[in-house]
C-alpha cells in the first residue's frame, strides 16, 4: 500500500518568513495530492491539492510543487502569519480508487 | 461551512457502554468515510461506503460497526471500546470513491474510560 512520509513534524518561523513542508509518497499510481490545514478543535480543511498532470499550482501565498520522479511534493507558504499556525496534513491517493493516505502531519507555529 | 455534521461532538464513555457517532453531509456526495485521529499519529482510514456499500474495511477491530443506511447518513456504532480506541473520530465524504476532494467534519471527540 501507499506509504507517505511528512517534514518537518514541527516547523517555527517568523511571522512574514516563508514555510516549506516536504511529503514523499510510495505508490507510483498515486496521482492526486491535497494539502489539509487543521487548526485545534477543528475539521481539516482543504487548503490546496494537486493533480500529477501538473508540476506546480499557486493559490495567492500557497503554493504547491510536485515531482513524479522523485516521488515528492510540497507546500510553500509564503509571507507567513500568525492566522497560519495550524497542523498541515498531505495526503496520497490514487482517484482510481480514493483511498487518502495521509503524512504524519507538521505542527507549523508562527510567531508575530 | 456546515456541509459535514458530526454528532456529538464530545463523548465520554465507559468500556462497556454502547453509543454511536452520526456523521450526515450535505453536499450530495455518494462517498462516505470514517477517519481515526490519535495524537502524534497520522490519521487513519477506517470505512469507506460507495452509494451505501462498505467498500473498505481497513482492519477496524469488530467492536467498531459502521452502518450506512442511505448517501448521506454514516454511523459508527461503538460496543466494548478499550482506552486506547480515545480518539477523535472524523467523518468525511466526497462525490463518489475514487473522487477527490474529501470534505471533513469537524469530527467527534472520544474518551474511553
Amino acid at each position: 500500500g501507499e506509504n507517505v512520509e511528512q517534514h518537518p513534524s514541527t516547523l517555527s518561523v517568523q511571522e512574514g518568513d516563508s514555510a516549506v513542508i516536504k511529503c514523499t509518497y510510495s505508490d507510483s499510481a498515486s496521482n492526486y495530492f491535497p494539502w489539509y490545514k487543521q487548526e485545534l478543535g477543528k475539521r481539516p480543511q482543504l487548503i490546496i491539492d494537486i493533480r500529477s498532470n501538473v508540476g506546480e499550482k499557486k493559490d495567492q501565498r500557497i503554493a504547491v510543487t510536485l515531482n513524479k520522479t522523485a516521488k515528492h511534493f510540497s507546500l510553500h507558504i509564503t509571507e507567513t502569519q500568525p492566522e497560519d499556525s495550524a497542523v498541515y496534513f498531505c495526503a496520497a491517493a490514487s482517484t482510481s480508487y480514493g483511498k487518502l493516505t495521509f503524512g504524519q502531519g507538521t505542527i507549523l507555529t508562527v510567531h508575530p | 461551512e456546515t456541509g459535514v455534521t458530526q454528532t456529538p461532538r464530545h463523548l465520554v464513555m465507559g468500556m462497556t457502554n454502547k453509543k454511536s457517532l452520526k456523521c450526515e453531509q450535505h453536499l450530495g456526495h455518494n462517498a462516505m468515510y470514517w477517519y481515526k485521529q490519535s495524537a502524534k499519529k497520522p490519521l487513519e482510514l477506517m470505512f469507506v461506503y460507495n452509494f451505501k456499500e462498505q467498500t473498505e474495511n481497513n482492519s477496524v477491530p469488530s467492536r467498531f460497526s459502521p452502518e450506512c443506511p442511505n448517501s448521506s447518513h454514516l454511523f459508527l456504532h461503538l460496543h466494548t471500546l478499550q482506552p486506547e480506541d480515545s480518539a477523535l473520530y472524523l467523518c468525511a465524504s466526497s462525490q463518489g470513491q475514487g473522487e477527490q476532494p474529501q470534505h471533513f467534519g469537524d469530527g467527534t471527540r472520544l474518551s474511553i474510560l
